[in-house]
């Protein structure tokens, strides 16, 4: 069965690079786009943007060009997300989310990953 | 800020009906993109619960239902049940943004 499975939650200090792992196992990993999003504590749904997981290529929303960066492994089936100088309110959580192959839909989610940010 | 607005909260007693609205404009669902919806209980990830417009996923109960017209879709939720309690989002593409959108989201109460 398909699945995609986070790392763990880290507390970081501001400024320390984050780099949030999503290993995907049952299904052909090149076949299908990996997206990301992101949800504030008590807040909604983002889109942050996905990869092209047979070129590497990322594509970027706005808003989040610049601290973020897609970058995969396919040699593990593993999509990362790394935050570069994460603030207190990147204390978020990040899904990835399986980009559907027939319909512009998320069909598999991982299941989160907390970034807490404190110093 | 959200390019498709949903009511922050609905509620209903079991056994009733309750809808969710979902209002989109011209460059989304108004320029044919489909209409998405998700579930997602107290600290799980999202779940696809619809997806093009009225479709159900294998294993989501058929009292699910979503519909779309014009730039505005929703989803029914018929015979509500406690198990229900969550929250939904809406989801599409957005030609302006170039981006995937969701919904606000609602907060289903059962009573």
């Amino acid at each position: 069965q398909v699945q995609l499975v986070q790392s763990v939650s880290e507390l970081k200090k501001p400024g320390a690079p984050v780099k949030v792992s999503c290993k995907a196992s049952g299904y052909t990993f090149t076949n299908y786009a990996m997206n990301w999003v992101r949800q504030a504590p008590g807040q909604g749904l983002e889109w942050m943007g996905w990869i092209n997981t047979n070129t590497g290529n990322p594509t970027y929303a706005q808003g989040f060009k610049g601290q973020f960066v897609f970058s995969l492994d396919t040699s593990v089936n593993t999509a990362y997300l790394q935050i570069s100088s994460p603030e207190a309110e990147d204390t978020v959580v990040y899904y990835c989310a399986r980009g559907h192959d027939q319909g512009a839909y998320f069909d598999y989610w991982g299941q989160g990953t907390l970034v807490p940010v404190s110093s | 800020q959200s390019v498709l607005t949903q009511p922050p909260s609905v509620s209903g007693a079991p056994g009733q009906r309750v809808t969710i609205s979902c209002t989109g404009s011209s460059s989304n669902f108004g320029s044919g993109y489909d209409v998405h919806w998700y579930q997602q209980l107290p600290g799980t990830a999202p779940k696809v619960l619809i997806y093009g417009n009225n479709n159900r996923p294998s294993g989501v109960p058929d009292r699910f239902s979503g519909s779309k017209s014009g730039t505005s879709a929703s989803l029914a939720i018929t015979g509500l049940q406690t198990e229900d309690e969550a929250d939904y989002y809406c989801q599409s593409y957005d030609s302006t943004l170039g981006a995937y959108v969701f919904g606000t989201g609602t907060k289903v109460t059962v009573l």
